[in-house]
């Protein structure tokens, strides 16, 4: 069985400032490592996903996450944040190609002004 | 394209009492899945639908739950009775390529029982 955590419940942050959101993970076999990311009263959308080759994966919005499988981390980086940002950020894993997800509890990112 | 689409957004209904939510997945979509976020936990899985076959349906909390995917389309999620604890988000999500493994995610049903 797989399980996921997110350290943080809630990030506040300023905007222009960087974030860092920690995900760690734990599984007996090789996964699939994925964020997912909920802006107010939407749906889930797809970040960004790790299924193989570079270990550092990128967003076209500016986050990207690195893969470090000696420490079972999946950390979600941005530079520098926008008001935009304000969501929830969901780490999630897979054990293989089309199973179940299984998430993180998520972490509430607030971007002030 | 339209993507997943559920319904109702809010349910509020009396403990003892049945639900049923509905989903429609991305049109195409083989793969269907749902999940619950109960109140301050982590989105939990359900089950997951192949067309119309149950494919996966550990995540299943009790025979109250009974999910139906008519003709590989549109899916109904059916609590009866509803308790408590039943209580939270709904999501519902879609695939088509297995690989890649995107699965789109619907608004979700939030589902409270009094």
């Amino acid at each position: 069985a797989q399980s996921v955590t997110q350290l943080d419940s809630q990030v506040p942050v300023f905007e222009e400032a960087p974030v860092e959101l920690r995900c760690n993970y734990s599984s007996s076999v090789s996964v699939y490592l994925f964020w997912y990311v909920q802006y107010p009263n939407q749906g889930l959308q797809l970040l960004l996903k790790y299924l193989s080759g570079s270990t550092l994966v990128e967003s076209i919005n500016g986050f990207e996450a690195e893969f470090n499988k000696s420490q079972t981390s999946f950390h979600l980086r941005k530079p520098s944040v926008h008001i935009s940002d304000t969501a929830e950020y969901f780490c999630a894993v897979s054990k293989a190609a089309g199973n179940k997800l299984t998430f993180g509890g998520g972490t509430r990112v607030l971007v002030k002004p | 394209e339209a993507g997943v689409t559920q319904f109702p957004s809010h349910s509020v209904i009396e403990k003892g009492q049945t639900v049923t939510l509905r989903c429609d997945p991305i049109s195409g979509h083989d793969n269907l899945y749902w999940y619950r976020r109960v109140m301050g936990k982590e989105i939990k899985f359900l089950l997951h639908f192949v067309k119309e076959s149950k494919q996966d349906e550990s995540g299943m909390p009790n025979n109250r739950f009974l999910a139906e995917r008519t003709g590989g389309t549109y899916s109904t999620l059916k609590v009866q009775p509803a308790e408590l604890e039943d209580s939270g988000v709904y999501f519902c999500a879609s695939s088509q390529d297995l690989y890649y493994n995107e699965q789109f995610f619907g608004p979700g049903t939030r589902l409270t029982v009094l």
